[in-house]
């Protein structure tokens, strides 16, 4: 059975970081893209970042170009999104999301599975 | 970038009854590069039509997807009581990947 189980949310200050994880199991994990994306409250959803099963190539958002960072560990099966200055906008529960491919098959961006989300709260 | 406009805003239907989502681009999707996702309140979403029109494992018959090009469609044949809820169509064929802004299907 496919899990993502999403973590590292919180309250963060303007400014601020914060690292998120989402640990995958019941899949070959370095065999597809992955991804993370948003939701503000009561909001629609927003992609936010992708990467290829193999780390070799990123893909962003240009609302969070420059700060967000994307990383996998497939030797651990654990997703990453590393956020600096965060922002007010940012504020939103995250989900990790698997590709239904590889990022090179076309299929990556149709998200499968869904982690359970995590909540990103930035206030002073 | 594509940007997605979902029609209606909102669908007032009764249990029973089809249901008709439009989702309409800015620009071509290539290759069919579309997908619709059910989402209920507190849960993640839920991939129901990837491809435009392929139903993904384990979705009933009753939800299917149709279009090409800029339009886009879902059709729920017959609703039953857990369908109410927001539908996203997405396209993954240029980046940045886009969601439509969703077409809330509530109980008439």
């Amino acid at each position: 059975e496919v899990q993502l189980l999403d973590s590292g949310g919180g309250l963060v200050q303007p400014g601020g970081s914060l690292r998120l994880s989402c640990a995958a199991s019941g899949f070959t994990f370095a065999n597809y893209a992955m991804s993370w994306v948003r939701q503000a409250p009561g909001k629609g959803l927003e992609w936010v970042s992708a990467i290829s099963g193999s780390a070799s190539g990123t893909y962003y958002a240009d609302s969070v170009k420059g700060r967000f960072t994307i990383s996998r560990d497939n030797s651990k099966n654990t997703l990453y999104l590393q956020m600096n200055s965060l922002r007010a906008e940012d504020t939103a529960i995250y989900y990790c999301a698997k590709g239904l491919g590889g990022y090179h098959t076309g299929w990556g961006g149709a998200f499968d599975y869904w982690g359970q989300g995590t909540l990103v709260s930035v206030s002073s | 970038e594509i940007v997605l406009t979902q029609s209606p805003g909102t669908l007032s239907l009764s249990p029973g009854e089809r249901g008709t989502l439009s989702c309409r681009a800015s620009q071509s999707v290539s290759s069919s590069y579309l997908a619709w996702y059910q989402q209920k309140p507190g849960q993640a979403p839920r991939l129901l039509i990837y491809g435009a029109s392929s139903r993904a494992t384990g979705i009933p018959d009753r939800f299917s997807g149709s279009g090409s090009g800029t339009d886009f469609t879902l059709s729920i044949s017959r609703l039953e009581p857990e369908d109410f809820a927001v539908y996203y169509c997405q396209q993954f064929g240029s980046s940045p990947w886009t969601f439509g802004q969703g077409t809330k299907v509530e109980i008439k």
